[in-house]
């Protein structure tokens, strides 16, 4: 299993673009991970966000297709996300996980961060 | 999107119990159903993962089994600790998703 690590500022202005990066310990970025955002709003369930893989392809919930971008840094051994024109609705907790496509290693979660958006 | 349903939303049990959770898909996944446990102001924890794979570290009192649309989650002789929120996690079909949870009491 990987180790990952989000970081990023806590606070984003409506309107903002909201930017965090995951930090992948023990474990190679370019193995067959799908390297994923996943958020939870305070009080509620999670909602999967995007993923990418080693090679670049991504793959968006389509409920933020529009707002999202995740890009890959192998030299740094790091993914980030980038959502643009945020609301109070996009306050959560962001989590980076990291998922094989057939499962044959379990999946792995950061800790998480939350972010909330407010002037 | 494939819609996953978990039932119930919340149960109390008391120590000792046997309890299960089910989740059922909309459409066949296979076996990519992963099931989490989430405690207050944590991350969620991975104890099963490919329908039926215990995660390393996780008590086996924890099972999974399932297979195609219907999975459960079964927790042998309940304890104190397994206070928490649940959730299934389907990753064979982009956008991947979640059930809404199950909200586990200890009487």
């Amino acid at each position: 299993q990987v180790l990952l690590q989000e970081s990023g500022p806590g606070l984003v202005k409506p309107s903002g673009t909201l930017s965090l990066t995951c930090t992948v310990s023990s474990g190679s970025i370019s193995s067959n991970n799908g390297w994923s955002w996943v958020r939870q709003p305070p009080g509620k369930g999670l909602e999967w966000i995007g993923e990418i893989y080693h090679g670049g392809s991504t793959n968006y919930n389509p409920s933020l297709k529009s707002r999202v971008t995740i890009s890959l840094d192998k030299s740094n051994k790091q993914f980030s996300l980038s959502l643009s024109s945020v609301t109070a609705a996009d306050t959560a907790v962001y989590y980076c996980m990291a998922v094989r496509p057939d499962l044959s290693a379990p999946p792995s979660w950061g800790q998480g961060t939350l972010v909330t958006v407010s002037s | 999107d494939i819609q996953m349903t978990q039932s119930p939303s919340s149960l109390s049990a008391s120590v000792g119990d046997r309890v299960t959770i089910t989740c059922r898909a909309g459409q066949t996944i296979s076996t990519y159903l992963n099931w989490y446990q989430q405690k207050p102001g944590k991350a969620p924890k991975l104890l099963i993962y490919a329908a039926s794979s215990l995660q390393s570290g996780v008590p086996s009192r924890f099972s999974g089994s399932g297979s195609g649309t219907d999975f459960s989650l079964t927790i042998r002789g309940v304890q104190p600790e397994d206070l928490a929120t649940y959730y299934c996690h389907q990753s064979y079909i982009s956008p991947y998703t979640f059930g809404q949870g199950t909200k586990l009491e200890i009487k």
